[in-house]
């Protein structure tokens, strides 16, 4: 079975643009979460859907937002970049929703700001 | 709120000797523990999990981590390192509705 995959897998954008990322999950897997990697901060959740709503947002501006369609994949979007945005984006998938599942990483979408 | 403690940004051992990576956590209800690994411009691959099932549990790559509630610890364990352990570990909490929360992580370097 195909893993969790992310395209783009790099991206340059400069001060003020938006970006479009998009994560595909494991096949049957209807979670989906989203995470932002920095050596500063660590690992920090964004935002999760399930069945294309809205279940858990961290606690990010309102620049950035997602969405999940019907086929479970999922894309998010940060708008209005700044130069603190440049991270690593880390998508996961999991089964369904809830405490014992288990997140399945993509290999990420590398995002620099100039 | 949950939380994780890695204890050590960095550990570094010889080949062959015993890999200890610390994790404490902090839950008001009973948790769910995970360790990830992160290698070098890739994604995080799940280690190990725990499921309140056994204590003990067993993962990929011959690491095992022990459930110790008393000490509200996970830490992994390897009795014997090699080369292509080095990498990045996190160790993680699910508890409740609340999102996955990851320590900061330990990064682990093999000497030869």
């Amino acid at each position: 079975k195909a893993g969790v995959t992310q395209t783009p897998r790099y991206l340059i954008k400069t001060r003020g643009q938006q970006v479009t990322l998009s994560c595909s999950p494991i096949s049957g897997h209807r979670s989906v979460s989203w995470y932002q990697q920095t050596p500063g901060q660590g690992l920090q959740f964004l935002f999760e859907y399930f069945s294309e709503t809205q279940r858990n947002k961290g606690n990010f501006p309102g620049r950035f937002s997602g969405r999940q369609f019907s086929n479970s994949r999922s894309e998010m979007n940060v708008s209005t970049l700044e130069l603190g945005d440049s991270a690593l984006y880390l998508c996961a998938s999991s089964l369904n929703q809830g405490q014992q599942e288990t997140q399945y990483f993509g290999p990420g979408t590398r995002l620099l700001v100039l | 709120a949950q939380s994780v403690t890695q204890l050590g940004s960095h550990v570094s051992v010889s080949e062959g000797a015993l890999v200890l990576l610390r994790c404490n956590y902090s839950s008001s209800v009973p948790p769910y523990l995970f360790w990830y690994v992160q290698y070098p411009n890739q994604g995080l691959q799940l280690l190990l999990k725990y499921t309140s099932a056994a204590t003990l549990v067993k993962g990929i790559n011959g690491f095992e981590a022990e459930f110790k509630k008393s000490e509200t610890s996970f830490h992994l364990t390897k009795p014997s390192a090699h080369m292509s352990d080095a990498a990045e570990y996190f160790c993680a909490v699910s508890a409740g509705n609340t999102p996955l929360v990851f320590g900061k992580g330990t990064r682990l370097s093999v000497i030869a």
